[in-house]
Parts: structure tokens; sequence; C-alpha cells
């Protein structure tokens, strides 16, 4: 079955400093991926959807240039959260589908991001 | 964003009950999506129904699309301690489109 990888699990880094979050599809092509960002006991809230070789679309509310999106091919996409700060703690999970896959949606393990 | 409105937030229930969990949309899905979370890990997906009326089952789960592609619930019956997590629902306008989520049902299973 389809199978995302999503690295690394768990990162605790210094306010200010950026952090970068990798989500890869091992067995199949992700024309699409989407990023997600969980607080403790709540929802998944989408945060932005991005397509391989254009431009994420972020959703309302959420900063493109403090969420940098990269989906530079059809099995890696990346997070990167620049200029971090303690808000930004969370867990953020992604997910892939391709061409093939009109079920559900596959998802990564999830980051726990930890902003000191 | 919009969210789906899950019932309910949260179970206590003895192990080898029935639970029954449900959604329910004010517009219309043409995909229903049920999946388990637990600590520290993404969401597994469970059961995905694609037309309305349909009922599929995975094991000791059930899952409806209903009539008016508005709700779906999912049944878990027997239920055992390995259960217990999250539940979401998540519901897709169209077949490649962005997933919005319920809030969530946490089970808790007491041996």
């Amino acid at each position: 079955g389809a199978v995302v990888s999503q690295h690394p699990s768990r990162v605790i880094c210094k306010s200010g400093t950026s952090v970068k979050i990798e989500c890869r599809s091992l067995d199949f092509q992700a024309t699409t991926m989407f990023w997600y960002r969980q607080f403790p006991k709540q929802s998944l809230m989408l945060m932005a959807t991005s397509n391989e070789g254009s431009k994420a679309t972020y959703e309302q509310g959420v900063e493109k240039d403090k969420f940098l999106i990269n989906h530079a091919s059809l099995t890696l996409s990346t997070l990167t959260v620049t200029s971090a700060h303690p808000e930004d703690s969370s867990f953020y999970i992604c997910s892939a589908r391709g061409n093939a896959t009109a079920s559900g949606y596959t998802f990564g393990s999830g980051t726990r991001l930890t902003v000191v | 964003g919009q969210q789906l409105n899950q019932s309910p937030q949260s179970m206590f229930i003895q192990e080898g009950e029935d639970v029954s969990m449900n959604c329910t949309s004010s517009s219309i899905f043409n995909t229903w999506l049920w999946y388990k979370q637990e600590p520290g890990e993404g969401p597994v997906l469970l059961i995905a129904l694609y037309k309305a009326g349909e009922l599929t089952s995975n094991g000791r789960l059930t899952a409806q699309f209903g009539i008016t592609r508005k709700d779906s619930f999912l049944n878990i019956s027997a239920s055992i301690p390995s259960d217990v997590g999250i539940y979401f629902c998540a519901g897709r306008r169209t077949s490649y489109g962005k997933l919005t989520f319920g809030q969530g049902t946490i089970l808790t299973v007491h041996p």
C-alpha cells in the first residue's frame, strides 16, 4: 500500500531559528501533498496544499512567508518553519495522494515541533 | 476553516460494548472517510465511503454514507482495549480535493 514517510518525528529548536520537515512518498508518486497542523486534543487544520512543480496554496490565515512549502519532486515535499517562536510549537502532519489514489489520502506519522 | 460536526467528543466504555459516533455537515460531500489516530502518530484510514447510502464494513467497524450526503456514522462492535484512540471523520467535495475534518471522538475502553 501507499506509504508516506515524514521526518523528523520530533524536533526541538531555539526561538528564531528555522526548521525543515520532510515528507516523502515511498512507493508512489505524490501529485499533491497536504500539510496540517494539530494542537493537543484538537482536530487537524489544513495549512496548505502543494502540487508538484507549482506554488503551494495556503489556507486563510496561514502566513506563507513563515511556513515555506516546497514540492520540487513527485516524491518529496518540505515544510520550513522560519523564525520559529514558541507559539509555533505543534504537531505537523503531511498527507499525500497520487494520480491513482481517489481513496483516502495517506498520512505521514507527524512531526512534534517544540520551540524553546 | 470549516469543520464537520462530530459527536460525541469523547466516550468511556467497557470492553465488549458497541460504540457509535457520527458526523454531520451543512453542505454535501461526495466522499466520507473515517480515520483513527493514536498518540504521536498520523491518522490511519479505516473506511472510505463513496456513494450516498453506502454501508461498508472493515472487521468490527461499520460505516455508512448518509442518503443526504451530509452525514456519516461509524460503529465499532465488541470493543477491545486496542480500539483506544481518536477517531476522525473527514469529508471531501471532489475526488482529489482537500479534506475537511471533524473535531474527533476520543475513545477510552476500560478492560
